[in-house]
C-alpha cells in the first residue's frame, strides 16, 4: 500500500498566484481531512469530507480556499489568490474507522 | 478554554529516564482518543490509541481518565529516537460525522 500520496511536496510561489495542492487517498477509506500546520498555529483542520461529501469546512479561513473531491480517491485544495500568509504545511489524512494516516505534506511558500 | 490542552513543553531528558505527558480535553463525551507522534519536517504518525482500562505498547503506556477527563502518556527507558512532538488526539461522534481535534503537541527531546 502506498500510503496518502500528496503533490507536490514542495511549492514556491508569489502573492496572488493560484495553488493547487493534490491528495490521494489509501485505497479502501472513506474519509479525507485537509490540514494545516504552522509554527505559530499548529496543526488546524481545514475541511473534511466523508464519502466525498464535505461534512465540516468550518476551519477554511476564507473564500479564497476551496477544496473538491470529484472521486473516492482524490482530492484537490485550491488557494486563489495566494497570500504570504497562507506558507505552511498542508497535510492530507485518510482516515479507516477511527485512525488517520497522514500524507507526507505539501510545504507551500509564498513570496 | 481549548478544545484539547497539553502539556506546553519542551522536555528535556537524559536517555534512559521515564518521561510523562498529560493532555485535558474539555467536552465530556468525547469518545476516543489518540497518541500522535510527529518527527521534524515529517507528517504526523498513529503512535497508539488510548483505551480506557489503559494499555501499553513496550516502553509506552497510555492511560485514560475520564473523571477528570484526562490522557497521558508515559515512556519508560527512554532513546535518543523517542526525540519528537507528542500530538494528543481526541475524536467526537455526532451523528454520522466526527470531529477531530488535535493538541498542540509536546516537544521531547531525549539527550545521550
Amino acid at each position: 500500500d502506498a500510503g496518502v500520496i500528496q503533490s507536490p511536496r514542495h511549492e514556491v510561489t508569489e502573492m496572488g498566484q493560484e495553488v493547487t495542492l493534490r491528495c490521494k487517498l489509501i485505497s479502501g477509506h472513506n474519509s479525507l481531512f485537509w490540514y494545516r500546520q504552522t509554527m505559530m498555529r499548529g496543526l488546524e483542520l481545514l475541511i473534511y469530507f466523508n464519502n466525498n461529501v464535505p461534512i465540516d469546512d468550518s476551519g477554511m479561513p476564507e473564500d479564497r480556499f476551496s477544496a473538491k473531491m470529484p472521486n473516492a480517491s482524490f482530492s484537490t485544495l485550491k488557494i486563489q489568490p495566494s497570500e504570504p500568509r497562507d506558507s505552511a504545511v498542508y497535510f492530507c489524512a485518510s482516515r479507516n474507522e477511527d485512525t488517520q494516516y497522514f500524507g507526507p505534506g505539501t510545504r507551500l511558500t509564498v513570496l | 478554554r481549548k478544545e484539547v490542552e497539553q502539556d506546553p513543553g519542551p522536555f528535556n531528558v537524559p536517555e534512559g529516564a521515564t518521561v510523562a505527558f498529560n493532555c485535558t480535553y474539555s467536552n465530556s463525551a468525547s469518545q476516543s482518543f489518540f497518541w500522535y507522534r510527529q518527527d521534524c519536517r515529517k507528517e504526523p504518525k498513529l503512535l497508539m490509541s488510548v483505551y480506557s482500562s489503559g494499555n501499553e505498547d513496550g516502553r509506552f503506556t497510555a492511560q485514560l481518565n475520564r473523571a477528570s477527563q484526562y490522557i497521558s502518556l508515559l515512556i519508560r527507558d527512554s532513546k535518543l529516537s523517542d526525540s519528537a512532538t507528542y500530538l494528543c488526539v481526541v475524536n467526537d461522534w455526532y451523528s454520522s460525522a466526527s470531529k477531530i481535534i488535535f493538541g498542540s503537541g509536546t516537544r521531547l527531546s531525549i539527550r545521550p
